[in-house]
């Protein structure tokens, strides 16, 4: 089955420094892989996704993502962190079971420093 | 574009109730939704998925009799917790889809929090 791990449980950032959220991935076949974000008490919003095409992706609230092949990684970027960027992040990836649903990652806290 | 409602956001009943969970894609047509359930700082735990007129696909390990899925219109899914109990007591989240391969992103709902005394 296809999976993705999140090595961190919690990213610390100052506000207006970069962030990074890691993440690794396993499939066999092409990747389609996903970054979503979870404020407190709230659903998941989707923030940008690779399918194909450039390596670099941008997504929504300033976020991007570098899908790297030869890493198998797809980490999420932020040139300046603010502090309503904290949250939690899931990374995921198409599985191609159950209706090609999503693997989740275990979810990476992340908190802004003012 | 792409909003999903999810209804109650809270919950609060007695053990033994049955609640019902209405999930709605409000501005497309979800050909997929897919039934959540996450624990405090936790990842989400995958219930179910249903299709629209066909009977809902569980996960292993979750009771289809305890948790039933209806999926009749291609904006609505509902999830009914039957004779609930304190160990059901969770957040519960729907997600929507537009397409069946997947290349589409799932759509969240704001989630149901559940609390049974």
């Amino acid at each position: 089955a296809q999976s993705v791990a999140q090595p961190e449980d919690q990213v610390n950032v100052a506000e207006g420094n970069p962030l990074t959220v890691k993440c690794t991935y396993s499939v066999s076949g092409n990747p389609y892989l996903f970054w979503y974000v979870q404020y407190p008490n709230r659903g998941l919003q989707f923030l940008l996704k690779y399918i194909t095409g450039d390596n670099l992706v941008k997504g929504s609230y300033g976020f991007e993502a570098e899908f790297n092949k030869s890493q198998t990684s797809f980490h999420l970027k932020k040139p300046s962190a603010l502090v309503s960027d904290s949250a939690l992040y899931f990374c995921a990836v198409r599985d191609f079971y159950g209706n090609n649903r999503l693997a989740f990652g275990k979810g990476n806290q992340v908190v802004v420093i003012p | 574009g792409a909003v999903v409602s999810q209804h109650p956001s809270w919950v609060i009943c007695k053990s033994g109730t049955s609640v019902k969970i209405e999930c709605r894609s409000l501005d497309f047509q979800a050909t997929t939704m897919f039934w959540y359930r996450q624990f405090p700082k936790q990842s989400l735990m995958l219930m179910a998925t249903s299709n629209e007129g066909s009977k809902a696909t569980y996960e292993q390990g979750v009771e289809k009799d305890k948790f039933l899925i209806n999926h009749a219109s291609l904006t609505l899914s509902t999830l009914t917790v039957t004779s609930a109990h304190p160990e059901d007591s969770s957040f519960y989240i729907c997600s929507a889809r537009r397409d069946s391969s997947g290349n589409q992103p799932q759509h969240f709902g704001d989630g149901t929090r559940l609390s049974i005394l």
